[in-house]
């Protein structure tokens, strides 16, 4: 049973467009939630985060949206840069996961100049 | 400062063989974790660490032992390596603040079951 779930496995934009990147979770302890990057064949390097007391919270080109109704998070970049081309995973935490994280399965951007 | 390293990048094991992974991190994070990265299957946990001398199950720990003798290393160790367990595998680490965690990554070892 997958706690989170990114159901798009590919995004493809146009250099200057807007990406936005969803995920769901099913579990409402989560109380945390983070965006991470990953390029190939390195680790995933953190990218923003959100407290569920938040709504949105905002760095640079991305920002990140949390609707706890609709238990739905998605991370916005403006303007899309070719170099935003990687994998995005979306991960939760809580006293649902017991303070270990939960990824979701990853969203593969690629970003055309 | 080097944050999370991982050693060795790139391994090659034949069915039944043993390994050991090693994990290290400079940040003095009391949390490390190790991870595998399968195909359409995301980050899952394999087992996870909240201090020297402790450790705990994770998601996937089935055929996988580790042990945490130093607060800066977390090892991870194969017993009989089976091709199943070809993978990308991730370290990370941690600090927990105030029930906000972010982990930081090592850059994976890719091991190869034949």
């Amino acid at each position: 049973d997958q706690q989170v779930k990114q159901n798009s496995p590919s995004l493809s934009v146009q250099e200057g467009r807007i990406s936005i990147l969803n995920c769901d979770y099913t579990n409402s302890m989560f109380d945390y939630f983070l965006w991470y990057k990953k390029y190939p064949a390195e680790g995933p390097t953190f990218l923003i985060s959100i407290s569920s007391i938040k709504d949105k919270n905002e760095d640079g080109r991305f920002t990140v949206f949390l609707n706890k109704s609709a238990k739905h998070l998605s991370l916005h970049i403006v303007p899309s840069q070719p170099g935003d081309s990687a994998v995005y995973f979306c991960a939760a935490s809580g006293f649902g996961a017991t303070n270990k994280l939960i990824f979701g399965t990853g969203t593969l951007l690629a970003v055309q100049p | 400062n080097a944050g999370v390293t991982q050693t060795p990048k790139f391994r090659v094991l034949k069915t039944g063989q043993s390994m050991t992974l090693l994990c290290a991190q400079d940040m003095n994070h009391e949390y490390m974790y190790w991870y595998r990265q399968d195909p359409g299957m995301g980050l899952r946990l394999i087992h996870y660490s909240v201090g020297e001398g402790t450790t705990a199950k994770g998601e996937v720990p089935d055929g996988y032992n580790v042990s945490r003798l130093k607060k800066q290393n977390f090892l991870l160790g194969l017993e009989s390596a089976a091709p199943s367990q070809t993978s990308v595998y991730f370290c990370a680490s941690s600090f927990l603040l105030a029930n906000q965690e972010t982990q930081y990554f090592g850059p994976g070892t890719r091991l190869l079951v034949l």
